[in-house]
Protein backbone atom coordinates (compact mmCIF):
# COMPACT_ATOMS: atom_id res chain seq x y z
CA UNK A 1 0.00 0.00 0.00
CA UNK A 2 1.31 3.73 -0.85
CA UNK A 3 1.62 6.25 1.58
CA UNK A 4 3.02 9.84 1.90
CA UNK A 5 4.73 11.68 5.02
CA UNK A 6 5.24 15.15 5.61
CA UNK A 7 7.25 14.95 8.57
CA UNK A 8 7.27 19.05 9.54
CA UNK A 9 3.69 19.69 10.64
CA UNK A 10 4.46 23.05 11.86
CA UNK A 11 6.65 25.78 9.63
CA UNK A 12 6.60 29.56 11.00
CA UNK A 13 8.87 31.55 8.36
CA UNK A 14 9.43 35.31 8.48
CA UNK A 15 8.52 37.43 4.95
CA UNK A 16 11.69 36.76 2.48
CA UNK A 17 12.79 33.39 4.30
CA UNK A 18 13.29 30.76 1.75
CA UNK A 19 10.66 27.57 2.65
CA UNK A 20 11.53 24.14 2.30
CA UNK A 21 8.70 21.12 3.45
CA UNK A 22 9.77 17.78 3.32
CA UNK A 23 7.53 15.09 1.40
CA UNK A 24 8.33 11.35 1.60
CA UNK A 25 6.62 8.79 -0.31
CA UNK A 26 6.34 4.58 -0.27
CA UNK A 27 5.00 3.24 -3.38
CA UNK A 28 5.91 0.24 -5.27
CA UNK A 29 4.66 1.56 -9.03
CA UNK A 30 4.39 4.52 -11.62
CA UNK A 31 5.13 7.50 -9.20
CA UNK A 32 2.66 10.52 -9.62
CA UNK A 33 3.12 13.39 -7.48
CA UNK A 34 1.69 16.28 -6.66
CA UNK A 35 1.52 19.64 -3.98
CA UNK A 36 -1.56 21.44 -3.30
CA UNK A 37 -2.61 24.70 -0.92
CA UNK A 38 -5.49 25.09 1.12
CA UNK A 39 -5.65 28.67 1.79
CA UNK A 40 -7.61 29.24 5.30
CA UNK A 41 -11.39 28.28 4.41
CA UNK A 42 -10.59 27.73 1.10
CA UNK A 43 -10.52 24.41 -1.19
CA UNK A 44 -7.84 22.87 -2.50
CA UNK A 45 -5.72 24.49 -5.20
CA UNK A 46 -2.74 22.44 -7.42
CA UNK A 47 0.79 24.10 -7.05
CA UNK A 48 2.45 21.59 -9.32
CA UNK A 49 2.77 18.42 -10.63
CA UNK A 50 5.02 15.70 -11.37
CA UNK A 51 4.43 12.76 -13.56
CA UNK A 52 7.80 12.16 -15.41
CA UNK A 53 10.73 13.63 -17.52
CA UNK A 54 12.52 16.77 -15.31
CA UNK A 55 12.34 16.16 -12.16
CA UNK A 56 12.75 19.43 -11.13
CA UNK A 57 9.03 20.74 -11.46
CA UNK A 58 7.93 24.67 -11.24
CA UNK A 59 4.63 25.50 -10.57
CA UNK A 60 2.19 28.24 -9.74
CA UNK A 61 3.12 31.25 -7.20
CA UNK A 62 7.08 31.15 -7.53
CA UNK A 63 6.94 27.00 -6.37
CA UNK A 64 8.74 24.38 -7.34
CA UNK A 65 9.46 20.81 -6.04
CA UNK A 66 12.27 18.50 -6.66
CA UNK A 67 11.55 14.60 -7.43
CA UNK A 68 14.50 12.63 -6.18
CA UNK A 69 13.65 8.96 -6.66
CA UNK A 70 17.02 7.42 -4.58
CA UNK A 71 15.50 9.43 -1.61
CA UNK A 72 11.69 8.72 -2.52
CA UNK A 73 11.06 12.56 -2.23
CA UNK A 74 9.33 15.43 -3.69
CA UNK A 75 10.00 18.86 -1.34
CA UNK A 76 8.48 21.63 -2.05
CA UNK A 77 10.72 24.94 -2.05
CA UNK A 78 10.18 28.78 -2.69
CA UNK A 79 13.03 30.96 -2.14
CA UNK A 80 11.26 33.55 -0.62
CA UNK A 81 8.10 33.13 1.09
CA UNK A 82 5.16 36.45 1.53
CA UNK A 83 2.76 36.64 4.30
CA UNK A 84 0.46 35.78 1.86
CA UNK A 85 1.67 32.23 1.42
CA UNK A 86 0.34 31.41 4.95
CA UNK A 87 -1.68 28.02 4.31
CA UNK A 88 -1.50 24.55 5.13
CA UNK A 89 0.37 22.35 2.10
CA UNK A 90 -0.76 18.81 1.19
CA UNK A 91 2.02 16.60 -0.74
CA UNK A 92 -0.36 13.59 -2.14
CA UNK A 93 0.46 10.67 -4.51
CA UNK A 94 -1.65 9.36 -7.60
CA UNK A 95 -2.23 5.88 -7.42
CA UNK A 96 -5.11 4.38 -9.98
CA UNK A 97 -7.39 6.99 -9.88
CA UNK A 98 -6.89 7.71 -6.05
CA UNK A 99 -4.89 10.24 -4.10
CA UNK A 100 -2.92 9.47 -0.52
CA UNK A 101 -2.25 12.69 0.96
CA UNK A 102 0.30 13.09 3.74
CA UNK A 103 -0.76 14.99 6.80
CA UNK A 104 -0.05 18.26 5.82
CA UNK A 105 2.51 21.09 6.73
CA UNK A 106 0.97 24.42 8.32
CA UNK A 107 2.96 27.33 7.44
CA UNK A 108 2.68 30.74 8.97
CA UNK A 109 4.50 33.59 7.65
CA UNK A 110 4.99 36.35 9.68
CA UNK A 111 4.62 39.66 8.11
CA UNK B 1 -17.71 27.44 -16.10
CA UNK B 2 -18.88 27.08 -12.48
CA UNK B 3 -16.09 24.55 -10.36
CA UNK B 4 -17.21 22.00 -8.59
CA UNK B 5 -20.34 22.97 -6.03
CA UNK B 6 -20.77 21.53 -2.23
CA UNK B 7 -23.34 22.26 -0.26
CA UNK B 8 -23.62 23.08 2.59
CA UNK B 9 -20.83 24.38 3.25
CA UNK B 10 -21.55 23.89 7.01
CA UNK B 11 -23.89 21.48 8.41
CA UNK B 12 -24.57 21.38 11.95
CA UNK B 13 -26.71 17.85 13.38
CA UNK B 14 -27.61 16.28 16.48
CA UNK B 15 -25.68 12.94 17.54
CA UNK B 16 -28.15 10.31 15.47
CA UNK B 17 -29.65 12.48 12.66
CA UNK B 18 -28.96 12.22 9.26
CA UNK B 19 -26.15 14.40 7.24
CA UNK B 20 -26.64 14.36 3.27
CA UNK B 21 -23.81 16.18 1.61
CA UNK B 22 -24.11 17.42 -1.72
CA UNK B 23 -21.63 17.32 -5.12
CA UNK B 24 -21.97 18.65 -8.29
CA UNK B 25 -18.80 18.39 -10.06
CA UNK B 26 -17.56 20.52 -13.09
CA UNK B 27 -19.47 20.70 -16.60
CA UNK B 28 -18.26 17.37 -18.56
CA UNK B 29 -16.85 15.77 -15.77
CA UNK B 30 -18.45 12.34 -15.14
CA UNK B 31 -15.98 11.33 -12.44
CA UNK B 32 -16.24 12.18 -8.74
CA UNK B 33 -14.48 11.50 -5.77
CA UNK B 34 -15.60 12.17 -1.93
CA UNK B 35 -12.60 13.13 0.80
CA UNK B 36 -12.69 13.60 4.10
CA UNK B 37 -10.72 15.20 6.35
CA UNK B 38 -10.24 15.04 9.86
CA UNK B 39 -9.12 17.94 12.06
CA UNK B 40 -5.57 18.12 12.41
CA UNK B 41 -4.58 15.33 9.26
CA UNK B 42 -4.69 14.89 6.01
CA UNK B 43 -7.33 14.23 3.07
CA UNK B 44 -8.66 10.45 3.57
CA UNK B 45 -9.92 8.86 0.04
CA UNK B 46 -13.52 7.75 0.95
CA UNK B 47 -14.96 6.61 -2.19
CA UNK B 48 -15.13 7.24 -6.39
CA UNK B 49 -17.93 7.01 -8.49
CA UNK B 50 -19.19 7.38 -12.11
CA UNK B 51 -22.81 7.96 -13.24
CA UNK B 52 -24.79 5.77 -11.63
CA UNK B 53 -21.51 3.45 -10.58
CA UNK B 54 -18.95 3.08 -7.47
CA UNK B 55 -15.95 2.63 -8.83
CA UNK B 56 -14.01 2.69 -5.14
CA UNK B 57 -15.39 2.47 -1.81
CA UNK B 58 -12.40 0.94 -0.28
CA UNK B 59 -11.78 4.10 1.90
CA UNK B 60 -15.88 4.23 3.51
CA UNK B 61 -17.01 2.78 6.84
CA UNK B 62 -18.50 0.43 6.70
CA UNK B 63 -21.45 1.00 8.29
CA UNK B 64 -23.72 4.49 7.79
CA UNK B 65 -21.79 5.82 5.09
CA UNK B 66 -23.07 5.97 1.57
CA UNK B 67 -22.57 7.77 -1.62
CA UNK B 68 -24.36 7.78 -5.07
CA UNK B 69 -24.05 9.75 -8.13
CA UNK B 70 -27.17 9.29 -9.78
CA UNK B 71 -27.63 10.05 -13.56
CA UNK B 72 -29.36 13.18 -13.26
CA UNK B 73 -28.17 15.57 -9.97
CA UNK B 74 -25.96 16.11 -7.78
CA UNK B 75 -23.83 13.01 -5.84
CA UNK B 76 -24.54 12.83 -2.62
CA UNK B 77 -22.43 11.37 0.40
CA UNK B 78 -24.70 10.12 3.13
CA UNK B 79 -24.10 9.95 6.89
CA UNK B 80 -26.61 8.35 8.86
CA UNK B 81 -27.06 8.42 12.64
CA UNK B 82 -24.27 10.63 12.48
CA UNK B 83 -21.69 10.50 15.94
CA UNK B 84 -19.18 13.37 17.01
CA UNK B 85 -16.17 11.40 15.40
CA UNK B 86 -18.22 12.37 12.06
CA UNK B 87 -17.38 16.00 12.53
CA UNK B 88 -14.91 16.58 9.94
CA UNK B 89 -14.39 18.63 6.61
CA UNK B 90 -15.96 16.65 3.71
CA UNK B 91 -14.38 17.66 0.26
CA UNK B 92 -15.46 16.66 -3.29
CA UNK B 93 -13.17 16.65 -6.57
CA UNK B 94 -14.23 16.00 -10.06
CA UNK B 95 -12.69 14.95 -13.00
CA UNK B 96 -13.60 14.15 -17.21
CA UNK B 97 -11.97 10.88 -16.97
CA UNK B 98 -8.73 9.03 -16.13
CA UNK B 99 -7.18 11.16 -12.80
CA UNK B 100 -3.55 10.99 -14.54
CA UNK B 101 -4.85 12.38 -17.76
CA UNK B 102 -7.11 15.36 -16.46
CA UNK B 103 -6.05 15.94 -12.62
CA UNK B 104 -8.58 16.60 -9.95
CA UNK B 105 -10.58 19.68 -9.62
CA UNK B 106 -11.86 19.79 -5.81
CA UNK B 107 -15.05 21.98 -4.56
CA UNK B 108 -14.62 23.80 -1.31
CA UNK B 109 -15.77 21.64 1.41
CA UNK B 110 -18.75 20.97 3.20
CA UNK B 111 -17.58 21.37 7.29
CA UNK B 112 -20.14 18.78 9.29
CA UNK B 113 -19.99 19.83 12.68
CA UNK B 114 -22.22 16.88 15.54
CA UNK B 115 -23.36 18.06 18.60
Amino acid sequence: AQSVSQHNHHVILSEAASLELGCNYSYGGTVNLFWYVQYPGQHLQLLLKYFSGDPLVKGIKGFEAEFIKSKFSFNLRKPSVQWSDTAEYFCALLAGNMLTFGGGTRLMVKP
Amino acid sequence: NAGVMQNPRHLVRRRGQEARLRCSPMKGHSHVYWYRQLPEEGLKFMVYLQKENIIDESGMPKERFSAEFPKEGPSILRIQQVVRGDSAAYFCASSPGQTKTYGYTFGSGTRLTVV
